[in-house]
């Protein structure tokens, strides 16, 4: 069963850090290229970064590029997403999901980024 | 970017009847679409793909049809556990861009 999990989302304050993480399971990472997609809380669904396998490639929203840097570890199975100078309208639920030829076909059940002071 | 109109919003539906949910993109995009459902508290899961292909496990009542900028999601015969929100997303190009929702509630 493909699984994968989310951590690292809490309350930050505005200009703030984090790094989120998803571990994963059941299925050969190393293999697939991964995304991270958020979602305002009662609001609509907003792709945010994109990696290939070998961190060859990766894409960035427009509305996080150079302040937001998504990393793998192939090795760990697990994805990240190290999120800088945090703002307000960053808050949302942060989903890691498995990229099958550009649709996402396991997502993980989410982390809650919150940035308030 | 490519963005996408999807509607309507809120759709009000009984058991049994068939609804049609719309996606019209910004340009042509072959059939690089797909569907997902999202239920409260939960993650969307993937219905289709290519815009007609059904994802493994997807019950046959669910369908998508469309081509270049038009695309639909059709639900035959509603199920009480297909009362939830509906998105399209296209993955021509990026950034990956998704439709602004469809509820799907009760009537």
């Amino acid at each position: 069963e493909v699984l994968l999990v989310e951590s690292g989302g809490v309350l930050v304050q505005p200009g703030g850090s984090l790094r989120l993480s998803c571990a994963a399971s059941g299925f050969t990472f190393r293999n697939y290229e991964m995304n991270w997609v958020r979602q305002t809380p009662g609001k609509g669904l907003e792709w945010v970064s994109y990696i290939d396998t070998t961190s060859s490639t990766i894409y960035y929203a427009d509305s996080v590029r150079g302040r937001f840097t998504v990393s793998r570890d192939n090795a760990k199975n697990s994805l990240y997403l190290q999120m800088d100078s945090l703002r307000a309208e960053d808050t949302a639920i942060y989903y890691c999901s498995r990229d099958q030829s550009g649709t996402y076909d396991s997502w993980g059940q989410g982390t809650l980024v919150t940035v308030s002071s | 970017a490519i963005w996408m109109t999807q509607s309507p919003s809120l759709l009000s539906a009984s058991t049994g009847d068939r609804v049609t949910i719309s996606c019209r993109m910004s340009q042509g995009i072959n059939n690089y679409v797909a569907w997902y459902q999202q239920k409260p508290g939960k993650a969307p899961e993937l219905l289709i793909y290519g815009a007609s292909t059904l994802q493994s496990g997807v019950p046959s009542r669910f369908s998508g049809t469309g081509s270049g900028t038009d695309f639909t999601l059709t639900i035959s015969c509603l199920q009480p556990e297909d009362f939830a929100t509906y998105y399209c997303q296209q993955y021509y190009n990026f950034p990956r861009t998704f439709g602004q929702g469809t509820k799907l509630e009760i009537k």
